[in-house]
């Protein structure tokens, strides 16, 4: 594809039920991020994967939060039994460093998740 | 701890007039520092990052280590350049803090 690509682009769910977001990101990326961000505010770092591996899970907010890239391609975060509070714009951004310098991160469309 | 400020949420400018948008940063390493932009109903992209020293679309930012700042200028603002700014502080390799942006609104 030509960039990456995110789905669903919006997501309304009941409290209480659980959620996936998918990241397909740009084709042979190495580095794999994951972002929350909320009505005006910045993004906020959740998850970073180098391949399948996931190097870094400092950002998700607890044990809700969880996120996977078994092939080191597409990713999925899932959040389970979903709180209003998850509410926020879900982004994904690849690149084909492994987080070094020089490594541009391409972000994807976002998705929008409301949680009722 | 690890910051990024951005103190301006709107910043409205004339076409034609020059403008800066702050940021600053705190953080105990040596800092990588970028501006992201977005534009209307676009994804967000990169605008520059510090260690290039380069000008993309008339923008420039300068590190400045003794005020911890990054500030993005250009000299004459285009109504183009209306779009959200944010300001990001890359850390331990790959994780990423981002400043809460400023809107740029360019009027005509």
């Amino acid at each position: 594809g030509a960039g990456v690509s995110q789905s669903p682009r919006y997501k309304v769910t009941k409290r209480g039920q659980d959620v996936a977001l998918r990241c397909d990101p740009i084709s042979g990326h190495v580095s794999l991020y994951w972002y929350r961000q909320a009505l005006g505010q910045g993004p906020e770092f959740l998850t970073y994967f180098n391949y399948e591996a996931q190097q870094d899970k400092s950002g998700l907010p607890n044990d809700r939060f969880s996120a996977e890239r078994p092939e080191g391609s597409i990713s999925t975060l899932t959040i389970q039994r979903t709180e209003q509070r998850d509410s926020a714009m879900y982004r994904c951004a690849s690149s084909a460093g492994q987080g070094g310098t020089n490594t541009e991160a391409f972000f994807g469309q976002g998705t929008r998740l409301t949680v009722v | 701890a690890q910051r990024v400020t951005q103190p301006e949420k709107l910043l409205s400018v004339f076409k034609g007039a020059p403008v800066e948008l702050k940021c600053n940063y705190s953080y105990s390493g040596s800092p990588e520092l970028f501006w992201y932009v977005q534009y209307s109903r676009q994804r967000l992209q990169l605008l520059l990052r510090h260690i290039s020293r380069e000008s993309i679309k008339g923008f420039t930012a300068d590190l400045n280590k003794g005020e911890t700042s990054f500030h993005l200028k250009k000299p004459f603002a285009q109504e183009e350049d209306s779009a959200m700014y944010y300001c990001a502080l890359k850390t331990g390799g790959f994780k990423t803090i981002f400043g809460a942006g400023t809107r740029l609104f360019v009027k005509a």
